[in-house]
């Protein structure tokens, strides 16, 4: 069965330091997102990606984070200057649904830490 | 944010018996809702949806009910099987805005055998 692929699994870095986190989405997806989940916390939307560009994003997501899709097959989350606070599990999921809330394919997570 | 609420953080059910989760949101847009289910070190998964145009959905062990009135969505699991071991998400969502879903706390399920 297809699935969502993120690496790394784990990442830690320091704060004030720029991360990429990496997604291969199902290949006939044509909707991307990222979800975030801090620990003890809800599971919360980032950001949707369609077409090359911005669907939505929420008010986490602000000037510190970017997505791209650097090629066929890539998506990547990139944070610019880590803070504490963005240690959490990111999600990058993707949906062939029309962009429509069917069901969302999610990959296993990275989990990032902010020291 | 507290417009979708799992008021149970935790479930233990006996296996072959009912398991019953609940969920509750406050959103009158919100058009469409679903469940993950979740386990350790893993994305969530779809399990089943259910637009706000039918009260009910079934597949196979597992059925959703839907009651606009209250605003209430709840997931049974019948029997239980101690795989079914999980957190489970409620989420929701409006026709407008795709992919965006608004998630649940989460219920940890437990099936003892």
């Amino acid at each position: 069965e297809p699935e969502v692929t993120q690496t790394p699994s784990h990442q830690v870095t320091q704060m004030g330091q720029e991360v990429i986190l990496r997604c291969v989405p199902i290949s006939n997806h044509l909707y991307f997102y990222w979800y975030r989940q801090i620990l003890g916390q809800k599971v919360e939307f980032l950001v949707s990606f369609y077409n090359n560009e911005i669907s939505e994003k929420s008010e986490i997501f602000d000037d510190q984070f970017s997505v791209e899709r650097p090629d066929g097959s890539n998506f990547t989350l990139k944070i610019r200057s880590t803070k504490l606070e963005d240690s959490a599990m990111y999600f990058c999921a993707s949906s062939d649904g029309l962009g429509r809330a069917e069901k969302l394919f999610f990959g296993s997570g990275t989990q990032l830490s902010v020291l | 944010d507290q417009q979708v609420k799992q008021n149970s953080p935790s479930l233990s059910v006996q296996e072959g018996r009912i398991s019953i989760l609940n969920c509750d949101y406050t959103n009158s847009m919100f058009d469409y809702f679903l469940w993950y289910k979740k386990y350790p070190a893993e994305g969530p998964t779809f399990l089943i949806s259910i637009s706000s145009i039918k009260d009910k959905n079934e597949d196979g062990r597992f059925t959703v009910f839907l009651n606009k009135s209250a605003k209430h969505l709840s997931l049974h699991i019948v029997p239980s099987q101690p795989g079914d071991s999980a957190v489970y998400f409620c989420a929701a969502s409006n026709y407008n805005q795709g992919g965006k879903l608004i998630f649940g706390q989460g219920t940890e399920l437990s099936v003892k055998p």
